[in-house]
């Protein structure tokens, strides 16, 4: 079955650094991956997807994130990292069952920027 | 364009107490589902729907219906609410290309007590 692993509850950076956020998945056949974003008392937000083509995928705010089938990950990254960018992330993976495509998400991995 | 509305925002209830928390878009999406939210579990789909009059149940549907008449609503209803449902509750929208990637509401955070 389908599924995503976020091995980080928590991942602090310093303002200024370059981040990422961790993610394996577990599929069978090609994986559609995605990124949301959660900022506090708000809805998720769509950030970035991979479906097909290129291994490195962007997004907004500046993410991008990087598909890696031999290591079966998809890994969040910025080059810099801002205050702004301190929220929680979910790492998702499409399942397809009876004709609906299902998001599962993983237990997501709070990141907080210090300044 | 309010997108995908959600009401109330938040809610306390009583176990036993029933209620319907409400959602709504305006994008004209064939797909909604409703997903909780809990710590350290991400989010968990509770049901989901392809169009008016069809839905399906979900990872997590025991204690909660829906029904979905229009395209634009798809209610949650809490037959007798019970502290394991406390949570907070979000609604999703799609289109048919789906990929594009899944419009949340705000969410209902509800605390049965």
């Amino acid at each position: 079955a389908q599924s995503v692993a976020q091995p980080e509850d928590q991942v602090n950076v310093a303002e200024g650094n370059p981040l990422t956020v961790k993610c394996t998945y577990s599929v069978s056949g090609n994986p559609y991956l995605f990124w949301y974003v959660q900022y506090p008392n708000r809805g998720l937000q769509f950030l970035l997807k991979y479906i097909t083509g290129d291994n490195l995928v962007k997004g907004s705010y500046g993410f991008e994130a990087e598909f890696n089938k031999s290591q079966t990950s998809f890994h969040l990254k910025k080059p810099s990292a801002l205050v702004s960018d301190s929220a929680l992330y979910f790492c998702a993976v499409r399942r397809l069952a009876g004709g609906y495509n299902k998001l599962i998400f993983g237990a997501g991995t709070r990141l907080a920027v210090h300044p | 364009n309010a997108g995908v509305t959600q009401t109330p925002k938040f809610q306390v209830l009583k176990t036993g107490q029933s209620m319907t928390l409400q959602c709504a878009q305006d994008m004209n999406h064939e797909y909604m589902s409703w997903y909780r939210q809990d710590p350290g579990m991400g989010l968990r789909l509770i049901h989901y729907s392809v169009g008016a009059g069809i839905t399906d149940q979900g990872e997590v549907p025991n204690g909660y219906n829906v029904s979905r008449s229009t395209t634009e609503d798809f209610p949650l209803r809490l037959l007798s609410a019970a502290p394991s449902q406390t949570s907070v509750y979000f609604c999703a929208s799609s289109t048919g290309t789906w990929w594009y990637g899944y419009t949340f509401g705000s969410g209902t955070r509800l605390t049965v007590v």
